[in-house]
C-alpha cells in the first residue's frame, strides 16, 4: 500500500523567510503527487500536482512553487513567506489519475 | 461552475443513533466520487470510491451510496470513535481534458457516549 511521509508536522516562520516542505512516497512507483492547502472551514485547495519527475502543474497563482527532483519526492517552496501563506499543507499521492489519493499527515505552517 | 456541497456542516449524534451525511455535486464529466475521514491535525484517510449511480460500498458501520446528483454516507449505530470530519471529493474532467479534484468543506461529526 502507499504511504505518504511529510515533515515537519509543525512549522513557525517569520514573514519574508524561505520555506521548504518535503513529501516522500513509499509503496508505489511513478505516482501522481499533489500539494493542497486546507484552511479552517474551507475545502482542500489544490496548489500543485505532478505526474512525473520535473513535471509540475500549478492550479493557483501564488507565492509558492513546487519541484519534483525524484520520482517519490515532492517539495513545496517559497522564497519569501507572506502572512497569507499560513495554513495546513497536505501532500497526497495516487497510483494514477483514476485511483484515490492518499494523504500525509500534513504540516501546520504559522507565519509570524 | 463545478461545485461540491456537503451537509450538514456539523452533526451531533448519540451513540447508536444512525444518520446520513450528504454530498451533492454539480460537475461535468464525473469520473468518481471519494469519501475521506479526517481526524483533527491529521491528513484525510481514504474510505470509499464510487464510480457510477447506484453503486454502494460498505465498511464496518459506514455505507456510501451514489446517485447522479449526490452521495450519502450512512452511519449505522455510530460509536464515539466515529467522531471526525468526513470529506467528500469529486473527480471530474476539465474542459482542457485534464482531471480535476474538487473537495467539499466536510461534515464535522461528533458522537456522544
Amino acid at each position: 500500500s502507499q504511504t505518504i511521509h511529510q515533515w515537519p508536522a509543525t512549522l513557525v516562520q517569520p514573514v519574508g523567510s524561505p520555506l521548504s516542505l518535503e513529501c516522500t512516497v513509499e509503496g508505489t512507483s511513478n505516482p501522481n503527487l499533489y500539494w493542497y492547502r486546507q484552511a479552517a472551514g474551507r475545502g482542500l485547495q489544490l496548489l500543485f500536482y505532478s505526474v512525473g519527475i520535473g513535471q509540475i502543474s500549478s492550479e493557483v497563482p501564488q507565492n509558492l512553487s513546487a519541484s519534483r527532483p525524484q520520482d517519490r519526492q515532492f517539495i513545496l517552496s517559497s522564497k519569501k513567506l507572506l502572512l497569507s501563506d499560513s495554513g495546513f499543507y497536505l501532500c497526497a499521492g495516487s497510483r494514477d489519475s483514476n485511483q484515490p489519493q492518499h494523504f500525509g499527515d500534513g504540516t501546520r505552517l504559522s507565519i509570524l | 461552475e463545478d461545485q461540491v456541497t456537503q451537509s450538514p456542516e456539523a452533526l451531533r449524534l448519540q451513540e447508536g443513533e444512525s444518520s446520513s451525511l450528504n454530498c451533492s455535486y454539480t460537475v461535468s464529466g464525473l469520473r468518481g466520487l471519494f469519501w475521506y475521514r479526517q481526524d483533527p491535525g491529521k491528513g484525510p484517510e481514504f474510505l470509499f470510491t464510487l464510480y457510477s449511480a447506484g453503486e454502494e460500498k460498505e465498511k464496518e458501520r459506514l455505507k456510501a451510496t451514489l446517485t447522479k446528483k449526490e452521495s450519502f454516507l450512512h452511519i449505522t449505530a455510530p460509536k464515539p470513535e466515529d467522531s471526525a470530519t468526513y470529506l467528500c471529493a469529486v473527480q471530474a474532467i476539465s474542459t482542457s481534458g485534464t482531471y480535476k479534484y474538487i473537495f467539499g468543506t466536510g461534515t464535522r461529526l461528533k458522537v456522544l457516549a
